[in-house]
């Protein structure tokens, strides 16, 4: 199964607000609200952001918002800041009990 | 407070195996699932398994299939992942995470570097 597809970088000027996509198959995020979102910092274990399209965990910033449409998830940051900056991953559930990541966005904070 | 401490950096021969252990505490060790995510140096994740510590049933990405396994201790509320038969292509930063039903991983371990190399 091929990785969902992400786009390999983003940028924004702070304040901003930018947009991650992630796009699957009917199999995965078409057919499930079981997507999920991580923010990486380099040499740091990845961070859960949002889980099931749209749901964000306790104490994540309301600046990070999901959504989905078809067969592609999106992650949406307003009022972008520097400390925004890092990789983000989206992750599917396939069915089967079988995951699949997006292949990761580097968000660059002009 | 949720803890995942997982065993330290391994080297091995490619060819040879290698056992990853996992270590959960701060929560109910059989109410969770724990899967299995590694990182090539400057790669993406890649979902490797899971493993229902409850009932022992698990489930591998294809890309490792049959030369995967995970087994669990529930007296010491502790994970293995095994990978067999490694190549360089083995070779990555392996995390453990915890996750629910809602097929989302809230806690990561601080990762394990495995590295193959002759």
């Amino acid at each position: 199964q091929s990785a969902l597809t992400q786009p390999a970088s983003v940028s924004g000027s702070p304040g901003q607000s930018i947009t991650i996509s992630c796009t699957g198959t009917r199999s995965d995020v078409g057919n499930y609200n079981l997507v999920s979102w991580y923010q990486q910092n380099p040499g740091k274990a990845p961070k859960l952001m949002i889980y099931e399209v749209t749901e964000r965990p306790s104490g994540v910033s309301d600046r990070f918002s999901g959504s989905k449409s078809g067969y592609t998830a999106s992650l949406t940051i307003s009022g972008l800041q520097a400390e925004d900056e890092a990789d983000y991953y989206c992750c599917s559930y396939a069915g089967n009990s079988i995951g699949i990541f997006g292949g990761g966005t580097r968000l660059t904070v002009l | 407070q949720v803890q995942l401490v997982q065993s330290g950096a391994e080297v091995k021969k490619p060819g040879a195996s290698v056992m990853v252990s996992c270590k959960a505490s701060g929560y109910t060790f059989t109410n969770y699932y724990i899967h299995w995510v590694r990182q090539a140096p400057g790669q993406g994740l890649e979902w490797v398994g899971v493993i229902n510590p409850k009932d022992a049933t698990t489930r591998y990405a294809r890309r490792l299939q049959g030369r995967v396994t995970m087994t669990r201790d529930t007296s010491t509320s502790t994970v293995y992942m095994e990978v067999t038969s490694l190549t360089s292509e083995d070779s990555a930063l392996y995390y453990c995470a915890k996750g629910d039903a809602t097929w989302s991983f809230d806690f990561w371990g601080q990762g394990t570097l495995v590295t193959a190399s002759s």
